[in-house]
């Protein structure tokens, strides 16, 4: 079955130090991969994608992430954090050749940077 | 630029109650629009999505429908709601394959 697993429920960073928040995937072909955040009570806001190219892609708010086929995952980082930073964070693929609807989420990785 | 709106923000409603949730999107034409439930600040669970007027695939039975009567409006209803309605509605849209969905600010729906 195709899936997207976020290992870590709670990522805990002090400000100005880097972080990294975990997503591998399972599915078949070359996946689209998204990574979005989510303040308290907000919509999901879209930070960045990689569709093909460059496995390093950049995003916004200083965002970036690795795309490594050969571990299946795209890790979110970031080289310094700020306590804005703090949110939910999901990790999702598109399968390619997928229909509209089947964009699958990770369950949210929750991000808290402290000052 | 586009935009995507949804009403109410918030909504306390009693069991057996109706439920109708609305979703627009504006700067855009022939939209897919997508329906999405998020329990307890977690992970999403898509509930409906359609790729043009009137069409309207559901992905998971349950006490709710979806109707899009207009090309950027997206409905979300219920007849008599449940407890288990209770959470957190979020309406996305995006241009159809492969594409970034974006979403709306959401609802959230009390079921008392």
């Amino acid at each position: 079955a195709q899936s997207v697993a976020q290992p870590e429920d709670q990522v805990n960073v002090a400000e100005g130090n880097p972080l990294t928040v975990k997503c591998t995937y399972s599915v078949s072909g070359n996946p689209y991969l998204f990574w979005y955040v989510q303040y308290p009570n907000r919509g999901l806001q879209f930070l960045l994608k990689y569709i093909t190219g460059d496995n390093l892609v950049k995003g916004s708010y200083g965002f970036e992430a690795e795309f490594n086929k050969s571990q299946t995952s795209f890790h979110l980082k970031k080289p310094s954090a700020l306590v804005s930073d703090s949110a939910l964070y999901f990790c999702a693929v598109s399968p390619q050749g997928s229909s509209a609807s089947k964009i699958i989420f990770g369950s949210g990785t929750r991000l808290s940077i402290r000052p | 630029s586009q935009t995507i709106h949804q009403w109410p923000a918030t909504l306390v409603q009693p069991v057996g109650s109706p439920l109708s949730l609305e979703c627009t999107v504006e700067g855009t034409s022939n939209p897919n629009l997508y329906w999405y439930r998020q329990a307890a600040g977690r992970g999403l669970q898509l509930l409906f999505y359609s790729v043009g007027i009137g069409q309207i695939s559901s992905e998971v039975p349950q006490n709710l429908s979806a109707s899009r009567p207009q090309d950027r409006q997206f409905i979300l209803s219920s007849k008599k709601l449940l407890l288990s309605d209770s959470g957190f509605y979020l309406c996305a849209w995006d241009r159809g394959r492969p594409d970034t969905q974006y979403f709306g600010p959401g609802t959230r729906l009390t079921v008392l």
